[in-house]
């Protein structure tokens, strides 16, 4: 079945980096464009970064531009998340998700599969 | 740039129907499709509607979903409530303007009371 399971959370010190992965499978993975999305303790969803299947577009949330870098390595099917000078306000779980884009329009829609999350605390 | 503002809360009994709306702050609804998010506690995200009016597969036909250009606004109606729909519900579209971003609404707290 279609999966994304993510790792790497935990608690770091503000200013330190940290790096999610999220490994997928039951599906083409080189196919899809993947999104990270995350979630502040009692808060809404707040999309991330999301990256083309081939790497050829990488598009960030103005909070996170500079700071947290977007990769993949189709060969592992597995998605990246480097987040560096990490600040309070990045605390929360972040989900891997894979993002859809519309057979008619051929645009970006939303994200139609979701990991179970991995949790960020960043907290001195 | 928009925003999409829901409901923070709703609340309606067993067997009965809901609708939670969506609306965007600019620019035309139908722009970019409408998608819907359920999130029970605890739990990640899953999709309830895509593409404006679309169900996945595995979701109950009790859950629709639709847009409105007069009230620019997307709303997503479950019929027939039950106590296992209770949740938090969250619309999202894609802005294709010149800052690319996903916008996600506040989410909407559905009790089931």
């Amino acid at each position: 079945q279609v999966q994304l399971v993510e790792s790497g959370g935990g608690v770091v010190q503000p200013g330190r980096s940290l790096r999610l992965s999220c490994a997928a499978s039951g599906f083409t993975f080189s196919s899809y464009v993947m999104h990270w999305v995350r979630q502040a303790p009692g808060k809404g969803l707040q999309w991330v970064t999301l990256i083309t299947h081939d790497e050829s577009y990488k598009y960030y949330a103005d909070s996170v531009r500079g700071r947290f870098t977007i990769s993949r390595d189709n060969s592992k099917n597995t998605l990246y998340l480097q987040m560096n000078n990490l600040r309070t306000e990045d605390t929360g779980v972040y989900y891997c998700a894979r993002g859809s884009i519309s057979r008619t329009t051929r645009m970006y829609t939303g994200m139609d599969v979701w990991g179970q999350g991995t949790t960020v605390t960043v907290s001195s | 740039n928009f925003m999409l503002t829901q409901p923070h809360s709703v609340s309606e009994s067993p067997g009965k129907t809901v609708i939670i709306s969506c609306t965007r702050s600019s620019g035309s609804i139908a722009a970019n499709y409408v998608q819907w998010y359920q999130q029970r506690p605890g739990s990640s995200p899953t999709t309830v509607i895509y593409e404006d009016d679309q169900r996945p597969s595995g979701v109950p036909d009790r859950f629709s979903g639709s847009i409105d250009s007069s009230s620019n606004s997307a709303s997503l109606t479950i019929s027939g409530l039950k106590t296992e729909d209770e949740a938090d519900y969250y619309c999202q579209s894609y802005d294709s303007s010149n800052h690319v971003n996903w916008v996600f609404g506040g989410g909407t707290k559905l009790t089931v009371l």
